[in-house]
């Protein structure tokens, strides 16, 4: 069965750092997401992504943020500056089309920033 | 406001026996879905069950089903026959309006244990 993979599982990095978190989703779905989950919180969205632009970001996505897909598979999340409060596991999900289908999320890449 | 509220932090249930875990949310547009999905202690994000607002009829899959009260607003997740395995934590999520790059806002979770 086709899954979203992200590497890599667990990245530790030091503050000020540039990180490149990276994802390919499943192979037929147009719709990109990136997602957050501080230890212990709930999930909170940072942006999506269609049709080789941003469709929607949260207040969390600030400028040290950006995404980009830069070829016909991966899917990068780059945190240029990386800060302490940036420690989280980042979830990729991918979603086939709107509707009713749903997000297909991978197994999350925990950064750790010291 | 939240748009997700989930009010238990933890349920324990008896291996074999049914639970539910409740599921409210708050929104004005009358297309939305709703979501659950589990998250064992490895971290990854498993999808269970969609429920859309103009289904006619609660989603099932399997053991899980989706108790979807529209009126109420709730849409609580039965597990039935718990199994070991189903513990976990569980996300309720939201998806508002039509299209499919909305984003979904979760739920803080409840922490399942099933006990032998």
């Amino acid at each position: 069965e086709p899954e979203v993979t992200q590497t890599p599982s667990h990245q530790v990095t030091q503050m000020g750092q540039e990180v490149i978190l990276r994802c390919v989703p499943i192979s037929n779905h147009l719709y990109f997401y990136w997602y957050r989950q501080i230890l212990g919180q709930k999930v909170e969205f940072l942006v999506s992504f269609y049709n080789n632009e941003i469709s929607e970001k949260s207040e969390i996505f600030d400028d040290q943020f950006s995404v980009e897909r830069p070829d016909g598979s991966n899917f990068t999340l780059k945190i240029r500056s990386t800060k302490l409060e940036d420690s989280a596991m980042y979830f990729c999900a991918s979603s086939p089309s709107g509707g009713r289908l749903s997000q297909f999320f991978g197994p999350g890449t925990r950064l750790t920033v010291l | 406001a939240q748009k997700i509220t989930q009010t238990q932090p933890g349920m324990f249930v008896q291996e074999k026996e049914a639970v539910t875990l409740d599921c409210t949310y708050d929104t004005s547009d009358p297309s939305y879905g709703l979501f659950w999905y589990k998250q064992p202690s490895s971290g990854e994000m498993i999808f269970l069950i969609y429920q859309g607002s103009y289904d006619q009829q609660n989603a099932t899959e399997g053991r899980y089903s989706l108790n979807f009260q529209k009126a109420r607003k709730s849409a609580n997740l039965v597990i039935s026959a718990s199994q070991l395995g189903d513990s976990a934590m569980y996300f309720c999520a939201m998806r508002e309006g039509q299209g499919g790059s909305e984003k979904l806002v979760f739920g803080k979770g409840t922490k399942l244990t099933v006990n032998p």
